[in-house]
């Protein structure tokens, strides 16, 4: 099983919609998380941290489901600025505590 | 604020041919990393350096040499490249390894190796 799984999409999404994600990781033992957003052709940027009990950043709400091993990622009232690809991070721990990337959700905001 | 930069933005290489990707950052961060990004493959780590002195391999090592050079900067050196090595590079930087603790990548360098 793949450290950190998305569905890469491509999730077309109509502007003012709303997009949820999920993303879900295989060590039980891993204690902190990320989305991150890339734009094409561009360095991914953290977008925001994931806490156990949930946060929410203006239109972006993440989630932690730890029985289940997923975050999610929840966008409201899509802009045409939020495509980009939505990086699913997992500090995996361990020595080093390395970080691991999913592939990413591509989301593609329809006028 | 310049952040993370690095060196070359875009490189083409003969096979067997060598080069070092430059990096450096002004944050005064003591952890830094090297990734490489390819299609459908997602981010993944080659070496890291938790702080100035140290480097360890990733997931990815083979056919990559580092050096953390003083706490600024960190290259990442290819001894005689190879057409599997074409990708984009990206270099990070965080406070220090460890929890809730955010990665600040460069801008990346395209490398293609013919």
């Amino acid at each position: 099983r793949k450290e950190v799984e998305q569905d890469p999409g491509p999730f077309n999404v109509p502007e003012g919609a709303t997009v949820a994600f999920n993303c879900t990781y295989s060590n039980s033992a891993s204690q902190s998380f990320f989305w991150y957003r890339q734009d094409c052709r561009k360095e991914p940027k953290l977008l925001m941290s994931v806490y156990s009990s949930g946060n929410e950043d203006g239109r972006f709400t993440a989630q932690l489901n730890r029985a289940s091993q997923y975050i999610s990622l929840l966008i409201r009232d899509s802009k045409l600025s939020d495509s980009a690809t939505y990086l699913c991070v997992v500090n995996i721990g361990g020595g080093n505590n390395r970080l691991a990337f999913g592939k990413g959700n591509q989301v593609v905001v329809i006028p | 604020n310049a952040g993370v930069t690095q060196t070359p933005k875009f490189q083409v290489l003969k096979t067997g041919q060598s080069m070092t990707l430059q990096c450096a950052q002004d944050m005064n961060h003591n952890s830094m990393y090297w990734y490489r990004q390819d299609p459908g493959m997602g981010l993944r780590l080659i070496y890291y350096s938790a702080s100035e002195g140290t480097t360890d391999k990733g997931e990815v090592p083979n056919g990559y040499n580092v050096s953390r050079l003083n706490k600024r900067e960190f290259s990442l050196r290819l001894e005689s490249a190879a057409p599997s090595q074409t990708s984009v590079y990206f270099c990070a930087s965080s406070e220090r390894i460890g929890m809730n603790t955010e990665a600040f990548f460069g801008q990346g360098t395209r490398l293609t190796v013919v």
